[in-house]
């Protein structure tokens, strides 16, 4: 089992541009989300998506979209990329409950210039 | 609304020394709570877990929690750091959905 992949592992964009991270799991979780993380803040939950195609915003949502392929599948888009969303963001899935703990990919350093 | 704190931005410890890290939530019910650990341009894996049952839990790599309900504290222990123990530490909280919270982290530095 590979876990959680992601893709790319790095990235530098200008500012305006557009890319999509992509994320997979194969463990038959039906919980996805994606984190950015930065200095000191731990990390944020930007937006999650509980099964199969259903999303949700999470604590700092703005500048992005995501798109919950099918099961394994939950993509983050930056549409217009600002250098704000410069970080390092993470995927994680869990299975159906909270006591499960989430277990993550090892994330795609971002920075935009 | 739930949160974690964990008061110690960083720690540095001598190899085969105890480690304690601290870890306080707020939570108006029973938490379920975890400690992640992240290597240096790694991603987050789980050290352990806990959501009833015995108030202190094992884990990988040796280490070990404690829930406190009454204090709010779930505090990370080891016996004896390894240097390959050097790494960042996250607490985080969930109220038994799946959205976690998580601390802003505390960073382990071992000194051989």
């Amino acid at each position: 089992n590979a876990g959680v992949t992601q893709t790319p592992k790095f990235q530098v964009l200008k500012t305006g541009q557009s890319m999509t991270l992509q994320c997979a799991q194969d463990m038959n979780h039906n919980s996805m989300y994606w984190y950015r993380q930065d200095p000191g803040m731990g990390l944020r939950l930007i937006y999650y998506s509980a099964s199969e195609g259903t999303t949700d915003k999470g604590e700092v949502p703005n500048g992005y979209n995501v798109s919950r392929l099918n099961k394994r599948e939950f993509s983050l888009r930056l549409e217009s990329a600002a250098p704000s969303q410069t970080s390092v963001y993470f995927c994680a899935s869990s299975g159906p409950s909270g006591g499960s703990g989430q277990f993550f990919g090892p994330g795609t350093r971002l920075t935009v210039l | 609304a739930q949160s974690v704190t964990q008061p110690d931005i960083h720690i540095t410890v001598s190899e085969g020394a105890s480690l304690e890290l601290r870890c306080n939530y707020s939570y108006g019910a029973t938490p379920y709570l975890f400690w992640y650990v992240q290597s240096p341009g790694q991603g987050l894996q789980l050290l352990l877990k806990y959501f009833s049952g015995d108030t202190l839990v094992q884990g990988i790599k040796g280490f070990e929690a404690e829930f406190k309900r009454s204090q709010s504290s779930f505090n990370l222990r080891k016996p004896s750091v390894h240097w390959s123990d050097a790494a960042e530490y996250f607490c985080a909280v969930t109220g038994g959905g799946n959205k976690l919270t998580f601390g802003t982290g505390t960073q382990l530095k071992v000194e051989l």
